[in-house]
């Protein structure tokens, strides 16, 4: 079956450090990768998809995640924090169950220090 | 604009009473989901709907049901069968294919009184 895997509920960064976010996923196919944000009170926002063009992908934001097959990661990264990246941040895999489905991680929550 | 509209954004529900979460959309998207949010779990899927007329359940079916007349459409009911109901309902919806991302609307937050 296929699943996502995100390392730690809570991360805190300072504002202009590095922020990484762990997702490893679990697929016996080629995997289609999402990762999405949301904020307070507010629906998912897509940040990136993988889509198997490229395995270093560019999203919105500043944000951009890198595809490493042989770890079965695609961590979600940004060189530097800004205070407004503080949100939740889910990796998502999506899968062909007969019809097409969705299956998120359970969330990291980003907290961005002054 | 284009976009998924959930309503109402609160809602209060007494026990034993059934209550409707609406959620439309105007993007032509084929496919529609319902999600519900609890706090460190992440998202659970609900139902889905890949076309009109037609819908699959989740993971979390029971205590829930759903309807798919119109395309732009895909109201919630959480009936008195759920024991557990208050929690943040997100719908989404998509083109229909594997590499589709959801696009969702803002939630309903449903509590009991």
């Amino acid at each position: 079956a296929q699943s996502v895997t995100q390392l730690g509920s809570h991360v805190s960064v300072s504002e202009g450090a590095l922020v990484l976010l762990r997702c490893n996923y679990s697929s016996s196919v080629p995997p289609y990768l999402f990762w999405y944000v949301q904020y307070p009170n507010q629906g998912l926002q897509l940040l990136l998809k993988y889509t198997s063009a490229a395995t270093l992908v560019k999203g919105i934001n500043g944000f951009e995640a890198e595809f490493k097959k042989s770890e079965t990661s695609f961590h979600l990264t940004k060189p530097s924090a800004h205070m407004s990246d503080a949100a939740e941040y889910f990796c998502a895999v999506s899968v062909n169950t007969g019809g097409f489905k969705t299956i998120f991680g359970a969330g990291t929550r980003l907290f961005v220090k002054a | 604009d284009g976009g998924i509209t959930q309503s109402p954004k609160y809602l209060f529900r007494k026990e034993g009473q059934n209550v409707t979460l609406s959620c439309e959309q105007n993007l032509n998207h084929d496919a529609m989901y319902w999600y519900r949010q609890d706090p460190g779990q992440g998202l659970r899927l609900i139902y889905y709907s890949q076309i009109v007329n037609d819908f699959q359940k989740g993971d979390i079916a029971e205590g829930y049901s759903v309807s798919r007349e119109k395309k732009e459409s895909f109201p919630l009911t959480v009936t008195s069968a759920q024991k557990n109901p208050t929690a943040f309902y997100l719908c989404a919806s998509s083109i229909r294919g594997i590499n589709q991302p959801q696009h969702f609307g803002d939630g309903t937050r449903l509590s009991i009184l």
